[in-house]
């Protein structure tokens, strides 16, 4: 079946550098991407998208990549912050053009050291 | 902004009661969501609606029902909590107008059945 997965569960950086969260799927038809971030006893937070005939897409400190050869998207986050520590969710839909289930990954951990 | 409501943000039952988790969004979006949300595993889909009195089983539905009579509910219905129902459960909802992929949370109920 279709799956999301990510390289890292847990990252922790230096307050300042650039963070970089890694996320791979298994459907070479997958045409849309979705970044959340979920802070301690929240839910997540939808954060940028990135459609399958883009290559990136950048938001405010935060760029998405997505590499269709491979299969593999990531997430940077620019001159990291305390504020972005939460753990980070890659989803992809179930399948192309079906626009309401979402397979998610497991997550990254964040943690930003002062 | 979306905004998406859950009844309560802690509960505690006892095994074999009948627990009603409730959501409400405020943006008229068609599709409604409940994950379960549990260290290691991830968010888990137990059921999804995409119009009123419609439903459809996620990964889990065991143990759970759903409700939606209204466009701006969904409810999630333990018909008998056992102590495995321990988790956080998140309530997502999504538009079919803007993509429908992009789905918006609550801030989570966490349930603890004793």
């Amino acid at each position: 079946g279709e799956s999301v997965g990510l390289h890292l569960p847990t990252l922790s950086v230096q307050e300042g550098d650039n963070s970089i969260i890694n996320c791979a799927y298994s459907n070479s038809a997958s045409d849309y991407f979705i970044w959340y971030k979920q802070e301690s006893g929240k839910g997540p937070q939808f954060i940028i998208d990135i459609r399958s005939n883009m290559d990136k897409r950048q938001g405010q400190r935060v760029t998405v990549l997505l590499n269709k050869t491979v299969k593999h998207l990531s997430l940077q986050i620019a001159a990291t912050q305390p504020g972005d520590s939460a753990v980070y969710f890659c989803a992809v839909p179930l399948n192309a053009g079906n626009n309401r289930k979402l397979i998610w990954g497991l997550g990254t951990s964040l943690a930003v050291n002062p | 902004d979306v905004k998406v409501t859950q009844s309560s943000r802690y509960l505690v039952k006892r095994t074999g009661e009948k627990v009603f988790l409730e959501c409400v969004q405020d943006m008229d979006h068609e599709n409604m969501f409940w994950y379960r949300q549990d260290p290691g595993l991830g968010l888990r889909l137990i059921y999804f609606s995409y119009d009123v009195k419609m439903k459809e089983k996620g990964d889990i539905p065991e143990g759970y029902s759903v409700s939606r009579e209204k466009k701006e509910r969904f409810s999630l219905i333990l018909e008998s909590a056992s102590t495995n129902q321990t988790s956080m459960y998140l309530c997502a909802s999504s538009s079919l107008t803007t993509g429908g992929e992009t789905q918006y949370f609550g801030p989570g109920t966490r349930l603890l059945v004793l």
